[in-house]
């Protein structure tokens, strides 16, 4: 069975330009998770999607940030502009329901500001 | 806001020797999941324990559940090097599907 897939794997950016992050997780899959895990800390929910519609973006900051999942598959999280602060390392993960079975993680992506 | 806790935030022992690390939460939850986190790397879950059972077993993994006390516990026995790395709970809380995440247990196993 493939995993969660991200990409890129490393991105550095300077502070006011854009990144995406796309993923795609893993077949069959209904419950999609953005996070964002600074260094030392544990993930942060930023977003879940159920199929396409979304759940909780409750810590998502919406002045930046923003997040799709296309016709419920795969998904894109985008931020504009980017401040020092956002980096950190940004994880996917789906499940096959809304926190009641086992989250499946991808690699994730390591965001660096400069 | 955080659901779950982890304690103590960082547990460093000899290889072969028991590590326990603790979780407690704030509200009901429908189930308990720990999961473990390589150096820069995903997360992989563990185990998950439902609210309705009191202690589960998975290799040399045991996990407690104590709803009444709002905690559970997370044995490693007869630890290895491999089993350097971070454990998290998520505690989905009663009646939401949201999966949250305490600041986690950094272990080191010395060999």
């Amino acid at each position: 069975e493939a995993g969660v897939a991200q990409s890129p794997r490393y991105k550095i950016i300077e502070k006011r330009q854009s990144v995406a992050f796309w993923c795609n997780p893993i077949s069959g899959h209904a419950t999609l998770y953005w996070y964002q895990q600074i260094l030392g800390q544990g993930p942060k929910l930023l977003i879940q999607f159920q199929n396409n519609g979304v759940v909780d973006d409750s810590q998502l900051p919406k002045d930046r940030f923003s997040a799709e999942r296309l016709k419920g598959v795969d998904s894109t999280l985008k931020i504009q502009p980017a401040k020092l602060e956002d980096s950190a390392v940004y994880l996917c993960a789906s499940s096959l329901g809304q926190g009641y079975t086992e989250a499946f993680f991808g690699q994730g992506t390591r965001l660096t500001v400069v | 806001s955080q659901q779950g806790e982890e304690d103590p935030q960082a547990l460093s022992i000899q290889e072969g020797e028991n590590a326990t690390m603790n979780c407690s939460y704030k509200t009901s939850i429908n189930n308990l999941q720990w999961y473990r986190q390589n150096s820069g790397r995903g997360l992989v879950h563990l185990i998950l324990i439902r609210s309705n059972e009191r202690e589960k077993h998975s290799g040399r993994l045991r996990v407690t559940l104590d709803t009444s006390k709002k905690s559970s516990s997370l044995l490693i026995t007869a630890s290895r090097a491999a089993d350097t790395a971070s454990y998290f709970c998520a505690t989905p809380p009663r009646g939401y599907s949201t999966l949250t995440f305490g600041k986690g247990t950094m272990l080191l196993v010395s060999p």
